[in-house]
């Protein structure tokens, strides 16, 4: 079985500050691991994907995400927060065998403070 | 390339209807998901098809049904809708079983 932890379920940053938005999962084999932004109204965009390649994986918007094992964490950042970034943000695991299909978080609300 | 699509985007039922959703995936893609998007519980996986068969399926009641076809277009079902089906149904699709989903907008049903 397959889980994601998002802590923090709401986080408000500044405009131009770091931001960070936390997951840690549990996975029985070596997961695949996502993030999906969604805005209002609308539904999932990928904002990128670990597979098992490189652990530092880059995505859509300048977001980035490190895959640690050790911490068992997939941790999402970006240098600069800019007002489009304000969504929904959800991390979600799945089992690359395809024997499951995606587990989500229970979602982070970003919220940027102009 | 168009992306998902689904059919209609909001439907008001009344309780003890069914209702029928529509999902056409990427061109090409084969596997379709769909899932259910509630305040109170979360993202959760409904079920996925693949070649016209069912792969995997959640942990909801019969009443949910779903069905593929040929061309990969797919539609979920459900019957006896209790108010607690309210909710965004997502459906995504990709390429193979084993590969990254894409979301479509979603169908907002709302059960009065």
């Amino acid at each position: 079985a397959q889980s994601v932890t998002q802590l923090g379920s709401h986080v408000s940053v500044s405009e131009g500050a770091l931001v960070l938005l936390r997951c840690n999962y549990s996975s029985s084999v070596p997961p695949y691991l996502f993030w999906y932004v969604q805005y209002p109204n609308q539904g999932l965009q990928l904002l990128l994907k670990y597979t098992s390649a490189a652990t530092l994986v880059k995505g859509i918007n300048g977001f980035e995400a490190e895959f640690k094992k050790s911490e068992t964490s997939f941790h999402l950042t970006k240098p600069s927060a800019h007002m489009s970034d304000a969504a929904e943000y959800f991390c979600a695991v799945s089992d690359p065998r395809g024997n499951e299909k995606l587990t989500f978080g229970t979602g982070t609300r970003l919220t940027i403070i102009p | 390339k168009a992306g998902v699509t689904q059919t209609p985007r909001y439907l008001i039922k009344t309780r003890g209807q069914q209702v029928t959703l529509s999902c056409s995936p990427i061109s090409g893609h084969r596997s379709v998901s769909w899932y259910q998007q509630t305040p109170g519980q979360g993202l959760q996986f409904l079920f996925e098809y693949f070649s016209e068969t069912q792969r995997n399926k959640g942990n909801f009641p019969g009443r949910f049904s779903g069905r593929q076809f040929s061309n990969s277009r797919s539609e979920m079902n459900v019957s006896t809708l209790e108010l607690g089906d309210s909710a965004l149904y997502l459906c995504a699709s990709s390429p193979g079983v084993e590969e990254t989903q894409y979301f479509g907008p979603g169908t907002r049903l709302l059960v009065l």
